[in-house]
């Protein structure tokens, strides 16, 4: 079974453009959750969806969005890049929404604002 | 105070050693996760627990639910052991919320 991949794997962009991140999860999985991580804040959650429906959110800007597709799917969103959105952005999906299911991390996406 | 707490936050063994590091939580849980991450970014999961404790190879993971503890042991570490390992909870859905993670160095 392939494991979970995310496209672009690198990513240079400049303060305000905006960006679009793949993921494409484990075949059967139907929830995505999005992370990122920064030598400063650590791992930090982004939001989940589980068949086409944002279910979970944490404390990011709305420049921060997401969805996920009928094939689960999903892609996240950031606007007007700023310095500090310079991270690695990881997804991990699970077979089913709610505490207690195993997550498969992808590779991340490595963003660099410049 | 940080809801998921690690320690220590580096450790540096000699090859063999017996390797133990200790995650608190504050919060209620519906499962406690321990990840490895290796340098370049990929995570994996290692344990996924609720309740006792579970075992994989030379790993062993335990968990007191009333105390909010767990622990990570790694027996006869071996220098492919070095990484960051991290204890994240999850609490409401899939969102899970990490430890500062413990960089482990194994020397030969």
């Amino acid at each position: 079974k392939a494991g979970v991949t995310q496209t672009p794997r690198y990513l240079i962009k400049t303060r305000g453009q905006q960006v679009t991140l793949s993921c494409s999860p484990i075949s059967g999985h139907r929830s995505v959750s999005w992370y990122q991580q920064t030598p400063g804040q650590g791992l930090q959650f982004l939001f989940e969806y589980f068949s086409e429906t944002q279910r979970n959110k944490g404390n990011f800007p709305g420049r921060f969005s997401g969805r996920q597709f009928s094939n689960s799917r999903s892609e996240m969103n950031v606007s007007t890049l700023e310095l500090g959105d310079s991270a690695l952005y990881l997804c991990a999906s699970s077979w089913y929404f709610g505490g207690g299911n195993e997550q498969f991390f992808g590779p991340g996406t490595r963003l660099t604002v410049l | 105070k940080n809801e998921v707490e690690q320690s220590p936050q580096n450790l540096t063994a000699q090859e063999g050693e017996f390797i133990t590091i200790n995650c608190s939580y504050s919060v209620g849980i519906s499962a406690l996760h321990w990840l490895q991450q290796h340098p370049g970014g990929g995570i994996v999961s290692l344990f996924m627990l609720s309740s006792g404790k579970k075992k994989h190879g030379r790993l062993i993971a335990t968990i007191n639910i009333q105390e909010k503890h767990s622990s990570l042991h790694i027996t006869a570490s071996h220098p492919r052991d070095s990484a960051v390992y991290i204890c994240a909870v999850s609490a409401y859905g899939n969102k899970l919320v990490f430890g500062a993670g413990t960089i482990l160095r194994v020397k030969s």
